[in-house]
């Protein structure tokens, strides 16, 4: 099957660590993307990248961080430092400008 | 900066009816537009999208959407509703040349029998 992959679909953690999130892609595309959802208030974008090797901040970067070593994985790390982490996150790819972006199921991350 | 605005959080409509979800944007230049679907705790699915050519797109399910300019706007329709059409919708908007995809705050639509 093609794809987006994220796992798990639910992640527990105590306030004060680090967690990280995995998306893997089949479909070979260039850009991948992160999101964050809350209620009533869309998709909100934490960062993209375009390219192996390279990223770019989103609107809401601050306690994020991402990396890009290789064109199928793009792992988001929500750090201590991220006020509000309980969300609900989704990762997505596309192959070019014109193109939908394919989203992957999303995690549910809850910090107590 | 680019925005998306959809001004109904909810839209109630009866089966067998016809339903519209409303859109507006603004960005500069050109528009890319697009329309997701999102059932509970899932993903967004793709829906339709306009790129350039006939202003009337015509995507999955049945739904279709207008692209007009002069008052730019993009809304969604489906000219007879299903009660398994009810989930959260959410219009999209990239500049041309833009590299990040703007979402509204999303339309949760209630198709009921």
């Amino acid at each position: 099957d093609g794809g987006i992959t994220q796992s798990p679909k639910y992640l527990f953690r105590k306030e004060g660590q680090n967690v990280t999130l995995s998306c893997e892609q089949n479909l070979n595309h260039d850009a991948m993307y992160w999101y964050r959802q809350d209620p009533g208030q869309g998709l909100r974008l934490i960062y993209y990248s375009q390219i192996v090797n390279d990223f770019q901040k989103g609107d809401i970067a601050e306690g994020y961080s991402v990396s890009r070593e290789k064109k199928e994985s793009f792992p988001l790390t929500v750090t201590s430092a991220q006020k509000n982490p309980t969300a609900f996150y989704l990762c997505a790819s596309t192959p070019g400008q014109g193109y939908e972006q394919y989203f992957g199921p999303g995690t549910r991350l809850t910090v107590t | 900066a680019q925005s998306v605005a959809q001004p109904e959080d909810q839209v109630n409509v009866a089966e067998g009816n016809p339903l519209t979800v409303k859109c507006t944007y603004s960005v500069s230049g050109n528009p890319y537009l697009f329309w997701y679907v999102q059932y509970p705790n899932r993903g967004l699915q793709f829906l339709l999208k306009y790129i350039t050519g006939d202003n009337l797109v015509k995507g999955s399910y049945g739904f279709e959407a207008e692209f007009n300019k002069s008052q730019t706007s993009f809304h969604l329709k489906k000219p007879s509703a299903l009660v398994s059409d009810s989930a959260l919708y959410f219009c999209a908007v990239r500049a041309r040349g833009g590299n990040k995809l703007t979402f509204g705050t999303g339309t949760q639509l209630k198709v009921e029998l």
